[in-house]
């Protein structure tokens, strides 16, 4: 059974950058992309990019183009979000995620890290 | 991007209602359409995928339906425990993979 578990809470200031990691157990880690989801107050889930561990692929989205970046440590079975300038509206949980040979959605999730951005 | 437009953003409903939630695609996406279960302060929940494959572990009377545009997430009799926010996400088309807005199910 895939376990994902990610970093504690962090606090920011405007402009500034936050690295949230997500260890995995379970399941080889090479075998699947480890995605990044945004959950900003009152607002949806919004899917960030993922990475494939076993080649090292990125793919983000537009919205998260140029300041996000997700990296894997394989030895360690963990990935990475960076997200640099951040602004007030990067406030948000960011959940990392996984899926498994059955298609492109999310069956195993961390338990969330909720990044506040406050001058 | 395929964009997925949920119905209603929230409704109210009763113990042993049923309750019907809308998704409808941009564009085809064949059934390539998953249904999360969200509660407050937790990680989004797998009910559903393919448009109407039950997750293991997830009650059956939660199902779903739909293809190509238009899809349906079913709850045939509100439990409390099912008071949260379901979203529909799409996987046919990516980058980017794509959520529904969310449809909030409150207590009536």
């Amino acid at each position: 059974e895939a376990h994902l578990v990610q970093s504690g809470a962090e606090v920011k200031k405007p402009g500034a950058t936050v690295k949230i990691s997500c260890k995995v157990s379970g399941y080889t880690f090479s075998d699947y992309y480890i995605h990044w989801v945004q959950k900003a107050p009152g607002k949806g889930l919004e899917w960030m990019g993922f990475l494939d561990p076993e080649d090292g692929e990125e793919i983000y989205a537009e919205t998260f183009q140029g300041r996000v970046t997700i990296t894997a440590d394989t030895s360690t079975n963990t990935a990475y979000m960076e997200l640099t300038s951040l602004r007030s509206e990067d406030t948000a949980v960011y959940y990392c995620a996984t899926h498994g040979p059955r298609g492109l959605f999310f069956d195993h999730w961390g338990q969330g890290t909720l990044v506040t951005v406050s001058s | 991007a395929i964009q997925l437009t949920q119905s209603p953003s929230s409704l109210s409903a009763s113990v042993g209602d049923r309750v019907t939630i809308t998704c409808r695609a941009s564009q085809g996406i064949s059934s390539s359409l998953a249904w999360y279960q969200q509660k407050p302060g937790k990680a989004p929940n797998l009910l559903i995928y393919d448009a109407s494959t039950l997750e293991s572990g997830v009650p059956s009377r939660f199902s779903g339906s739909g293809s190509g545009t238009d899809f349906t997430l079913t709850i045939s009799s509100l439990q409390p425990e099912d008071f949260a926010t379901y979203y529909c996400q799409q996987f046919n088309n990516y980058p980017p993979l794509t959520f529904g807005g969310g449809t909030k199910v409150e207590i009536k």
